[in-house]
């Protein structure tokens, strides 16, 4: 039972242009999202995150919105750089510490 | 700078071997996690751990164990490797979670195992 879900497993953009990747869920009880960056041969790094008390959050190039009535959330970069080109993973939260990680959309911004 | 440091980034084993996946972290963080990472499955949780010498099952766990006898380090055990066990492992930790808009784990670099 794949609780998040990310559809796309790819992205491709030009760079300058806008990236959006989106992310759905399914489980009503997650009450934290996340956006991990991931490069080759690394560990992910957090990017971003939006409480589920919130519809917005915004940091730098990346934003982060959150509609609970359709369970989607989806994260937005303004202007994409070709240093954003990763595989980027969402994850949720319920009790505990524990997340809940999506499959991953590889966004590659070419120059 | 925090860190959570895996002890191998590549390791080849063959089947049937015992293997032995090392994670220390130094923010005497509570919690502690172990993912493996494949192509269109994303990262999936095989065990954590909120405490020492304690641990709970996550999504994966079969074929797998887990030890944590210090705070700092938290072992992935293989009892008898297999392929379909060949993934990208990932460590990672974090504190317990209070309403920090900065919540979130930090991960080891990753060990790539090839079981063959």
């Amino acid at each position: 039972d794949q609780q998040v879900k990310q559809n796309s497993p790819s992205l491709s953009v030009q760079e300058g242009r806008i990236s959006i990747l989106n992310c759905d869920y399914t489980n009503s009880m997650f009450d934290y999202f996340l956006w991990y960056k991931k490069y080759p041969a690394e560990g992910p790094t957090f990017l971003i995150s939006i409480s589920s008390i919130k519809d917005k959050n915004e940091d730098g190039r990346f934003t982060v919105f959150l509609n609970k009535s359709a369970k989607h959330l989806s994260l937005h970069i303004v202007p994409s750089q070709p240093g954003d080109s990763a595989v980027y993973f969402c994850a949720a939260r319920t009790s505990g510490s524990r997340l809940t990680f999506g499959e991953g959309t590889q966004l590659t911004v070419n120059p | 700078d925090v860190k959570v440091t895996q002890s191998s980034r590549y390791l080849v084993k063959r089947t049937g071997e015992k293997v032995f996946l090392e994670c220390v972290q130094d923010m005497d963080h509570e919690n502690m996690f172990w993912y493996r990472q494949d192509p269109g499955l994303g990262l999936r949780l095989i065990y954590f751990s909120y405490d020492v010498k304690m641990k709970e099952k996550g999504d994966i766990p079969e074929g797998y164990s887990v030890s944590r006898e210090k705070k700092e380090r938290f072992s992935l055990i293989l009892e008898s490797a297999s392929t379909n066990q060949t993934s990208m492992y990932l460590c990672a930790s974090t504190h317990i979670p209070q309403d920090s808009p900065n919540y979130g784990y930090t991960f080891g670099s990753g060990t790539r195992l090839t079981v063959v």
